[in-house]
């Protein structure tokens, strides 16, 4: 049972350059969400998706785009990285049950942008 | 929407200490809770949690309980262990259109 499998685990790019993160979830959950984290500033959410077709920023949307492709699918693109994105990425995955659900995470992209 | 203030660390203790990691929560009705812990170079993973006022979650001899009357859930471990030692997060319930949040976690390094 894999849960919620990132890839790839590690990217280095060049500022400009574009490229997709992916998420994928065999869960059969509805939520799915994906996280920076940074050192000294948490975890910070970029965006979410309640449930398939739909998504919403969440606290530093600026600089990505996310698209929902179908339930298992959740993937992170960044149209012109800069070093200001240089961070790990996570995505993580709820349950049904508003309030209730604990996440699921997967196990982080690494991602440094020169 | 639901909320959580932690206790922001470094909190450094020797081996068998006592641990006490605050969380307080602002929330609209009584979502779950949860506690997360993040070793180095992995993701997050529960930790433990409470679903309801009063109750108590617990895992690996680590405790919280969900109290209403003063909002808060801290985390409580009554003996450390070097192998405690990692990045811990408090966080309300997720799923349907809830937003959840995060702050910076409490870092934990435990000292033989």
């Amino acid at each position: 049972n894999a849960g919620v499998t990132q890839t790839p685990k590690f990217q280095v790019l060049k500022t400009g350059q574009s490229m997709t993160l992916q998420c994928a979830q065999d869960m059969n959950h509805n939520s799915m969400y994906w996280y920076r984290q940074d050192p000294g500033m948490g975890l910070r959410l970029i965006y979410y998706s309640a449930s398939e077709g739909t998504t919403d920023k969440g606290e530093v949307p600026n600089g990505y785009n996310v698209s929902r492709l179908n339930k298992r699918e959740f993937s992170l693109r960044l149209e012109s990285a800069a070093p200001s994105q240089t961070s790990v990425y996570f995505c993580a995955t709820a349950g049904v049950g508003s309030y209730n659900s604990p996440l699921h995470f997967g196990n982080g992209t690494r991602l440094t942008v020169t | 929407g639901n909320s959580v203030t932690q206790m922001e660390g470094p909190v450094t203790l020797s081996e068998e200490a006592f641990l006490t990691i605050n969380c307080t929560y602002t929330a609209t009705g009584y979502p779950s809770l949860f506690w997360y812990v993040q070793y180095p170079g992995e993701g997050l993973q529960l930790l433990l949690k409470a679903t309801k006022a009063d109750d108590k979650g617990s895992n690996k001899g680590f405790e919280a309980t969900y109290r209403k009357e003063t909002t808060s859930f801290h985390l409580e471990k009554g003996s450390v262990q070097v192998s405690d030692s990692a990045v811990y997060f408090c966080a309300p319930g997720a799923g349907g259109y809830q937003k959840v949040t995060f702050g910076i976690g409490t870092k934990l390094q435990v000292i033989p």
